[in-house]
């Protein structure tokens, strides 16, 4: 079965800067690679997601990017502001969101004002 | 509010005893899934329903786990004979057929003493 690798697990940056989570998957079918953000004690949303037919796909300072040969992918976040702070999962299904996410271990993000 | 909900949103009980939640998804949603969560790690996929029909169950869920949907509308999981093991966030997604984005629930909270 699928499975996702998430790094790192905790990263610390400086308001203002970038931050980047990398993931891997090992299912070549996967083809929807959503990430969620969750705050502490509430429920996963979704903040970005991109398909298999898209290599990058952007949303104000929210990047995410998509590598199928090398089977990872990545989230950018650019202007790190204090509310970013929270713990970032990325995700992959086999058949867009129809079919049950395989979630990363997450990634608790600190931005340090 | 329009969301999906859970109930309860925290339940204690000692172990051996049996609990119940429920889910509550978007009304347009026919796909329901069941995931669970531990600190520190992303949720794991226990089972999904396509309106009233069980499709998949994972490994994860033992013969001590049941769920129900019997009107592919909202839909219970039953865990009997609670083990300090069950301890955990259970979260319900759901989504509309042919949709992408998987909408969560605020989770129950088990904690078995």
């Amino acid at each position: 079965g699928e499975n996702v690798e998430q790094h790192p697990s905790t990263l610390s940056v400086q308001e203002g800067d970038s931050a980047v989570i990398k993931c891997t998957y090992s299912d070549s079918a996967s083809n929807y690679f959503p990430w969620y953000k969750q705050e502490l004690g509430k429920r996963p949303q979704l903040i970005i997601d991109i398909r298999s037919n898209v290599g990058e796909k952007k949303d104000q300072r929210i990047a995410v990017t998509l590598n199928k040969t090398a089977k990872h992918f990545s989230l950018h976040i650019t202007e790190t502001q204090p509310e970013d702070s929270a713990v970032y999962f990325c995700a992959a299904s086999i058949n867009s969101g129809n079919t049950p996410l395989v979630f990363g271990k997450g990634t608790r993000l600190s931005v340090i004002a | 509010d329009t969301g999906v909900s859970q109930d309860p949103r925290h339940k204690i009980t000692k172990r051996g005893q049996n609990v119940t939640f429920r889910c509550d998804p978007i009304s347009e949603h026919n796909r329901l899934y069941w995931y669970r969560q531990t600190l520190g790690q992303g949720p794991e996929f226990l089972t999904y329903f396509q309106n009233e029909a069980q499709l998949e169950k994972s490994r994860l869920l033992s013969d001590r786990f049941s769920a129900e949907r019997p009107k592919g509308s909202f839909s219970t999981l039953e865990i009997q004979r609670t083990e300090q093991g069950d301890s955990a966030m259970y979260l319900c997604a759901s989504i509309r057929d042919s949709s992408y984005e998987q909408y969560f629930g605020p989770g129950t909270r088990l904690t078995v003493t």
